[in-house]
């Protein structure tokens, strides 16, 4: 089956710079790699996602990158605020199966 | 527009005791439907996933089952729930496999 493995699992940056999270897969089946933001005692919320036809996509501050041959894709935030800290998790999926998620990264702004 | 409930939204039960939970999705029909879990601090585990009414996939072994008696219901059940079911219960929906849409989820502690 599928394994995502997620780093940082703790990221620390100032406000206004930018982050960056990791994540590598190990099945080249997956086509599909959502990342999620969760908030402390709430649900995970779809942030951005990709598909395997696709090598960026970006959405404001936000975007994401994949490289199918290395099998790895991450997570950019620009600009960051303090409302961005939170937990994120990415994820991968191929087909009507269930996600496998990463472990999360805590990612905090500092002021 | 979907959306999706559970119920209920937090569950302290003693050890051996059954339990079930229930999520509903509406505004949507043949979605796909799962269960995950979140340990306390940590990521999220699929548990079981449908892709149609009385078809259940279950993810890992464990003393939980899952039922779907109509389309769009999904239910979480235990006959003698374990310390180690305590967590975070989230239910998904998707389609075609896509984007999954998480629910509120509902938190349960096994005392």
């Amino acid at each position: 089956g599928e394994n995502v493995e997620q780093h940082p699992s703790t990221l620390s940056v100032q406000e206004g710079d930018s982050a960056v999270i990791k994540c590598t897969y190990s099945d080249s089946a997956s086509n599909y790699f959502p990342w999620y933001k969760q908030e402390l005692g709430k649900r995970p919320q779809l942030i951005i996602d990709i598909r395997s036809n696709v090598g960026e996509k970006k959405d404001q501050r936000i975007a994401v990158t994949l490289n199918k041959t290395a099998k790895h894709f991450s997570l950019h935030i620009t600009e960051t605020q303090p409302e961005d800290s939170a937990v994120y998790f990415c994820a991968a999926i191929e087909s009507s199966d269930g996600l496998t998620f990463g472990k999360g990264t805590h990612l905090i702004i500092q002021p | 527009s979907q959306t999706i409930h559970q119920w209920p939204a937090t569950l302290v039960q003693p050890v051996g005791s059954p339990l079930s939970l229930e999520c509903t999705v509406e505004g949507t029909s043949n979605p796909n439907l799962y269960w995950y879990r979140q340990a306390a601090g940590r990521g999220l585990q699929l548990l079981f996933y449908s892709v149609g009414i009385g078809q259940i996939s279950s993810e890992v072994p464990q003393n939980l089952s899952a039922s779907r008696p109509q389309d769009r219901q999904f239910i979480l059940s235990s006959k003698k729930l374990l310390l180690s079911d305590s967590g975070f219960y989230l239910c998904a929906w998707s389609v075609l496999g896509s984007e999954q849409y998480f629910g509120p989820g509902t938190r349960l502690t096994v005392t």
